[in-house]
């Protein structure tokens, strides 16, 4: 089992503020996923890194993957409430999910 | 709307209960998955179904029996569960069962086991 943990587990900010979410293990991963799943719903795919040390941009989203393709970060700048959600990672050789990260963006 | 649908999206059943969860989707996909996804805890992967046949089986206790009549509809059968199956199951397709392929989630089914 490959395990993938996120930190911090909870997080809550004021509309404006930057945030970064981590996703670590001691596996190597062949590309690794984000997704955002709000309440209600099922989680949805935001990116896909694959190289490592790549960096990709989604808007006000920054990921990067580490260089040894064993962990991987997500910035958010300027967070709006929209922003608000549970955040996962997945590592793929075999996809296994991380816990996730609760990001709270208070207006 | 994500193509992934899952009915019913709320259920309470006792333990004695048999019920069914159901998931369609409309994408065209050759495979799909259950998952379940408990407070604090990694989405765990249940079962995948590639073309109607079953590829993966995590050691799911007996109690939950998948069915995949057809490529675009897949069933999952509880009976006699336990209160720490109460969890939020995912539905999920992909084009193909390879975990490199995008799954695309249905808004899952909350399950309470009195």
């Amino acid at each position: 089992t490959q395990l993938l943990e996120q930190s911090p587990q909870f997080l809550s900010i004021q509309e404006g503020e930057n945030l970064t979410v981590y996703c670590n293990s001691s596996s190597v991963f062949s590309s690794l996923q984000w997704y955002r799943q709000e309440p209600g719903e099922g989680p949805v795919l935001l990116v896909t890194v694959v190289t490592g040390g790549e960096v990709k941009k989604l808007k006000r989203l920054t990921f990067q993957f580490g260089d040894a393709r064993k962990d991987s970060s997500l910035h958010i700048t300027a967070a709006q409430p929209g922003d608000t959600g549970l955040y996962l990672c997945a590592g793929v050789v075999k996809l296994s999910f991380g816990a996730g990260t609760t990001v709270t963006v208070r207006a | 709307e994500t193509g992934v649908t899952q009915t019913p999206r709320h259920l309470v059943m006792g333990m004695t209960n048999k019920k069914s969860l159901k998931c369609e989707q409309h994408l065209g996909h050759n495979a799909m998955y259950w998952y379940k996804q408990s407070a604090k805890k990694p989405l765990e992967l249940m079962f995948v179904y590639s073309l109607e046949e079953r590829v993966e089986n995590n050691s799911v206790p007996s109690r939950f029996s998948p069915e995949c009549p057809n490529s675009s509809h897949l069933f999952l059968h509880l009976h006699t569960l336990q209160p720490e199956d109460s969890a939020l199951y995912l539905c999920a397709s992909s084009q193909d069962p390879h975990p490199k392929e995008t799954q695309y989630f249905g808004p899952g089914t909350r399950l309470l086991v009195l």
